[in-house]
């Protein structure tokens, strides 16, 4: 039982290019969620997915991009990577319905030189 | 912007100590949630309290809630050089939105 499982664990880009960050989740969730991390900033929602179909702006969706695949898929793309956008991120996924905690993956480490 | 804001921003006990942490926020909740983060790794659910509760224990885990105060602590007894962690308060509003994290206590045990 593998939870959720992100893609890749780090990655460097130069500004302005572009990338896909990968999340899947085997538990049959139908919430999925894009975190960052920053120091000192806690982790902020960038955008969430309530349910197959749909997805939603966070708290700091700018310069980011998802994709709900399927139910088991939550992609975040970075259109022209900014240094700002250099943070770990994070996907989680819950199930609202059962009021189930957040299941996070290990992380994705961005910097943007 | 940030819900929850945890107190001490940082803990440095000995091995053994009870281990004592503070989340404040700012509006209504449905429940608030204790996480753990290892250095490295994503969060980990510790405990869940709704807002009609006033206490929970989970093993070495204590979480009392005050909705008048909104406010919450997280109690960890007997600490072990593995509690060794950030500890993060969340609290869910009942949108679909998820949970609104504070900024978390980093929390060392001392061998």
């Amino acid at each position: 039982n593998a939870g959720v499982t992100q893609t890749p664990k780090f990655q460097v880009l130069k500004t302005g290019q572009s990338m896909t960050l990968q999340c899947a989740q085997d538990m049959n969730h139908n919430s999925m969620y894009w975190y960052r991390q920053d120091p000192g900033m806690g982790l902020r929602l960038i955008y969430y997915s309530a349910s197959e179909g749909t997805t939603d702006k966070g708290e700091v969706p700018n310069g980011y991009n998802v994709s709900r695949l399927n139910k088991r898929e939550f992609s975040l793309r970075l259109e022209s990577a900014a240094p700002s956008q250099t943070s770990v991120y994070f996907c989680a996924s819950s199930d609202v319905r059962t009021n189930s905690p957040l299941h996070f993956g290990n992380g994705t480490r961005l910097t943007v030189t | 912007s940030q819900q929850g804001e945890e107190d001490p921003q940082a803990l440095s006990i000995q091995e053994g100590e009870n281990a004592t942490m503070n989340c404040s926020y700012k509006t209504s909740i449905n429940n608030l949630q204790w996480y753990r983060q290892n250095s490295g790794r994503g969060l980990v659910h510790l405990i869940l309290i709704r807002s009609n509760e006033r206490e929970k224990h989970s093993g070495r885990l204590r979480v009392t809630l005050d909705t008048s105060k909104k406010s919450s602590s997280l109690l960890i007894t007997a600490s072990r050089a593995a509690d060794t962690a950030s500890y993060f308060c969340a609290t869910e509003g009942g949108g679909a939105d998820g949970l609104t994290f504070g900024k978390g206590t980093h929390l060392i045990i001392q061998p």
